[in-house]
């Protein structure tokens, strides 16, 4: 069965590192989203791509944070410097297209960030 | 950031109960996804909606679009063990980039 992969699983780092995270989508999915994560919380959307276009990033902190879907696939998150608030599940998801229909996202298992 | 309201926030059932949520907004949403996450893991889809009024089963799980798109309901039937975890609701914005707002969470704890 397709799924989303993301890696690493767990990662710890110290405050001002630079750290990222990598996401292969579901094969065929034009439209990837990175989602943040804060324990009890529901997913909050950082970025959204079209292919290798980003549609939606007004939520990424765009001072520390960076996204990137060079050849439309496979993307990477980049923190840098790392905040002691940055400490929170990412997540990556993946769907068709975007718009109506054919558009049900599919999460992969996270990151799992810990900033000292 | 905007996240929909669910109710209700916690529950704790005892098996073969059946069991119900359900999540609200104040903007119209033309599609809802239900989902189930497990500590450390990512939300797994359940149950897609497409149609106000909608509804829609898979195994024990039903699922309703609201008639005036504004609120979607989950119910399990026959609850078990391994139904425990957290419950999200999506609701997907009618225009722009068409993103999807998550609700604040159903956490489910089912007594053997």
């Amino acid at each position: 069965e397709a799924e989303v992969a993301q890696s690493p699983r767990y990662k710890i780092t110290e405050k001002s590192q630079a750290v990222a995270f990598w996401c292969d989508p579901i094969s065929g999915h034009a439209t990837l989203y990175w989602y943040r994560q804060i324990l009890g919380q529901g997913p909050e959307l950082l970025v959204q791509f079209q292919d290798e276009s980003v549609v939606d990033d007004s939520q990424l902190p765009k001072d520390r944070f960076s996204a990137e879907r060079l050849k439309g696939v496979d993307s990477t998150l980049k923190i840098q410097p790392a905040e002691l608030g940055d400490s929170a599940m990412y997540l990556c998801a993946s769907s068709l297209e975007t718009g109506e229909g054919n558009n049900e996202q599919f999460f992969g298992p996270g990151t799992r960030l810990t900033v000292l | 950031g905007q996240q929909l309201n669910q109710s209700p926030q916690s529950m704790f059932i005892q098996e073969g109960e059946d069991v119900s949520m359900n999540c609200t907004s104040s903007s119209i949403f033309n599609t809802w996804l239900w989902y189930k996450q497990d500590p450390g893991e990512g939300p797994v889809l359940l149950i897609a909606l497409y149609k106000a009024g909608e509804l829609t089963s898979n195994g024990r799980l039903t699922a309703q679009f609201g008639i005036t798109r504004k609120d979607s309901f989950l119910n399990i039937s026959a609850s078990i063990p391994s139904d425990v975890g957290i419950y999200f609701c999506a609701g997907q914005e009618i225009s722009g980039t068409y993103k999807y707002i998550f609700g604040t969470g159903t956490r489910l704890k089912v007594l053997a």
